[in-house]
């Protein structure tokens, strides 16, 4: 069973760069969402969606763009990336109307020079 | 707007003490309230969750937790701490039943088991 898969896993970015965070699951999950993680701050949410082609925002959108052109994928977009963007990424997704719990992927960490 | 507030960055605990990690939110309605735990260079792994009833939820590997309304805290517990149960803890909310509400979490507790 994948679950949730993201890639890459690493990567580095000088500022300024841009690039793509693949997020992809096989549970047919309505719910997918996007979060970073940085010391001290817990998870805050970049952006989320309910459903191929609606997307929202969450607490910290600026500097990220989403899609969702399938169930199954979710993209973040960094279109200039920044120091501050350094951080660790997670995915995660949910069925849409349940009281379930989220299902992460292992993560994707980024480095912008 | 909503808010999830774990007041301790760390706790230490002897190994085959109780444990308890604190978590207090505040959200409008009933929420859904979860608890994850993560592992040096993992994911988050679902824990436990209360949705409605019995303010006691027992989850995975022996942790519970237990709700209570009127001081808006879901405070997680284990009878007897593993050193193995060393890992950064989170608490969630989720503040409506609709399929828009999103999950916030608090800033996490790491916690320490000493053999």
């Amino acid at each position: 069973n994948a679950g949730v898969t993201q890639t890459p896993k690493f990567q580095v970015l000088k500022t300024g760069q841009s690039m793509t965070l693949q997020c992809a699951q096989d549970m047919n999950h309505e719910y997918m969402s996007w979060y970073r993680q940085d010391p001290g701050m817990g998870l805050r949410l970049i952006h989320y969606s309910v459903g191929a082609g609606i997307t929202d925002q969450g607490e910290v959108p600026n500097g990220y763009n989403v899609s969702r052109s399938t169930t199954e994928d979710f993209p973040l977009r960094l279109l200039s990336a920044a120091p501050s963007q350094t951080s660790v990424y997670f995915c995660a997704s949910r069925p849409r109307d349940d009281a379930g719990e989220l299902f992460f992927g292992e993560g994707s960490r980024l480095t912008v020079l | 707007a909503q808010s999830v507030a774990q007041p301790e960055d760390q706790v230490n605990v002897a190994e085959g003490n109780p444990l308890t990690v604190k978590c207090t939110y505040s959200v409008s309605g009933n929420p859904y309230l979860f608890w994850y735990v993560q592992y040096p260079n993992r994911g988050l792994q679902f824990l436990l969750k209360y949705i409605t009833g019995d303010n006691l939820v027992k989850g995975s590997y022996g942790f519970e937790a237990e709700f209570n309304k009127s001081q808006t805290s879901f405070h997680l517990k284990k009878p007897s701490a593993l050193v193995s149960d060393s890992a950064l803890y989170f608490c969630a909310v989720r503040a409506g039943r609709t399929s828009y509400d999103k999950v916030i979490f608090g800033p996490g507790t790491s916690l320490s088991v000493i053999p």
